[in-house]
């Protein structure tokens, strides 16, 4: 159980294009979704936390109007890196928890690749 | 805030011997849990063991047991009879119960030599 999908899990645009990343939760329902960045050789740094029906909150330094997310559904969140640049090139990582589980801990998609040329 | 530390950047162990991660958090809270999360090369982060702060009784998943030191703030992870495919990153990790966001250690890369 607890398993998160990401699609797609690599891909290329070019310079000034914006790309769509999808965030599943396959088998519960997931109220918040967190959205990190993750540098080789580095640890996570959180994005985003997205909530069901709500505006995402960002973390500071973290553009909004660039990295936009959208948990539409109880199973589905979306960062779209908007006019993208070489340097949002990075390893993008979804979570979710498990709504009610006080113990809080998250599930990790796979990832997705982004390059951006 | 609360924040967590990982001293080693970098831990090697033999096949089949035993390797010690170190970690240590601060908090206020008396009340809280812990995680390792697991990344091997394929990137994909796998929660590999939990302890909440009230039990006193160390968690144990398989090979993985954690020594949790409450007083002293301290959360190590170890691993008996390593294995080639325990060879990966490995994250601490504290949640925040007011958010539920994660805060992670730096990481230890951990290699296993054949």
């Amino acid at each position: 159980g607890a398993v998160v999908s990401q699609h797609p899990s690599w891909v290329i645009c070019k310079s000034g294009t914006s790309v769509k990343i999808e965030c599943r939760s396959l088998d519960f329902q997931a109220t918040t979704m967190f959205w990190y960045r993750q540098f080789p050789k580095q640890s996570l740094m959180l994005m985003a936390t997205s909530n069901e029906g709500s505006k995402a909150t960002y973390e500071q330094g973290v553009e909004k109007d660039k990295f936009l997310i959208n948990h539409a559904s109880l199973t589905l969140s979306t960062l779209t890196v908007t006019s993208a640049h070489p340097e949002d090139s990075s390893f993008y990582i979804c979570s979710a928890r498990i709504p009610g589980r006080t113990s809080y801990e998250q599930y990790f998609g796979p990832g997705t690749r982004l390059t951006v040329t | 805030a609360q924040t967590v530390t990982q001293s080693q950047p970098e831990m090697s162990v033999q096949e089949a011997e035993t390797v010690t991660l170190s970690c240590t958090y601060d908090t206020s809270e008396s009340d809280y849990y812990l995680f390792w999360y697991k990344q091997p090369p394929s990137r994909q982060m796998i929660l590999v063991i939990r302890q909440e702060a009230y039990k006193q009784q160390n968690a144990t998943e398989n090979r993985f047991s954690v020594n949790f030191q409450k007083a002293a703030k301290s959360f190590s992870l170890k691993i008996s009879d390593s294995q080639l495919g325990d060879a990966a990153m490995y994250f601490c990790a504290y949640p925040e119960t007011s958010g539920s966001r994660l805060t992670f250690g730096e990481g230890t890369q951990l290699t296993v030599n054949p």
